[in-house]
């Protein structure tokens, strides 16, 4: 399995703070995701990402999410303004193969 | 929108014995994928079903896809301590311009020896 990075591991924010979750891909692969997990449930689509666009987005990526890939390699997710329904894991994921989705390791996000 | 259910939500089992989860969707799915996430993991892809009626197997796990593309289930025999985890399914809906997958609700297996 491809190795990824996913910074920070766990991240605490008081209400209200902006946080910046991200992903570093080994691969140049061209479209990302990002999905979170509110503790003991199922995996929730975010955003998909396409050559630097937003391919795709759910109902719960309001105008408080953005997403970017600010250099070419770091692919980013930002809350501007945490709020506390926002404690989840957070995953990046990519297409390794086709229909086949890897994910990263996760950012465990705390908001209190 | 779509949705995808699995059953059951928990699962406590003996070491040996056999465990099933299923999986219905909503919606006919153009494909379904089923992943293992280990407690504090992450979701790590097990395998992919793409064919009506198609039957899938991996060592002691096998998979099927309904034949209306509508339902699948991930059966374990004989089951071993490494198998805990949640077990999730995830359908895949194309839709214009993007490929997005919709998790199941999970199942979580223990096994006891």
């Amino acid at each position: 399995e491809p190795e990824v990075t996913q910074t920070p591991s766990h991240q605490v924010t008081q209400m209200g703070q902006e946080v910046i979750l991200r992903c570093v891909p080994i691969s140049n692969h061209l479209y990302f995701y990002w999905y979170r997990q509110i503790l003991g449930q199922k995996v929730e689509f975010l955003v998909s990402f396409y050559n630097n666009e937003i391919s795709e987005k759910s109902e719960i990526f309001d105008d408080q999410f953005s997403v970017e890939r600010p250099d070419g390699s770091n692919f980013t997710l930002k809350i501007r303004s945490t709020k506390l329904e926002d404690s989840a894991m957070y995953f990046c994921a990519w297409w390794e193969k086709i229909y086949e989705q890897y994910f990263g390791p996760g950012t465990r996000l705390t908001v209190t | 929108g779509q949705q995808v259910m699995q059953i059951p939500q928990y699962q406590h089992v003996q070491e040996g014995e056999d465990f099933t989860t299923y999986c219905n969707s909503s919606t006919t799915l153009s494909n379904i994928q089923w992943y293992k996430q280990r407690p504090g993991g992450h979701p790590v892809f097990l395998i992919q079903l793409v064919k009506s009626g198609e039957v899938k197997k991996q060592k002691r796990l096998t998979f099927q896809f309904g034949e209306a593309k509508k339902n699948s289930s991930l059966h374990i025999t004989a089951t071993q301590t490494t198998d805990v985890g949640t077990y999730f399914c995830a359908g895949l809906f194309h839709r214009g311009g993007g490929n997005k997958l919709t998790f199941g609700t999970g199942t979580q297996l223990k096994v006891e020896l």
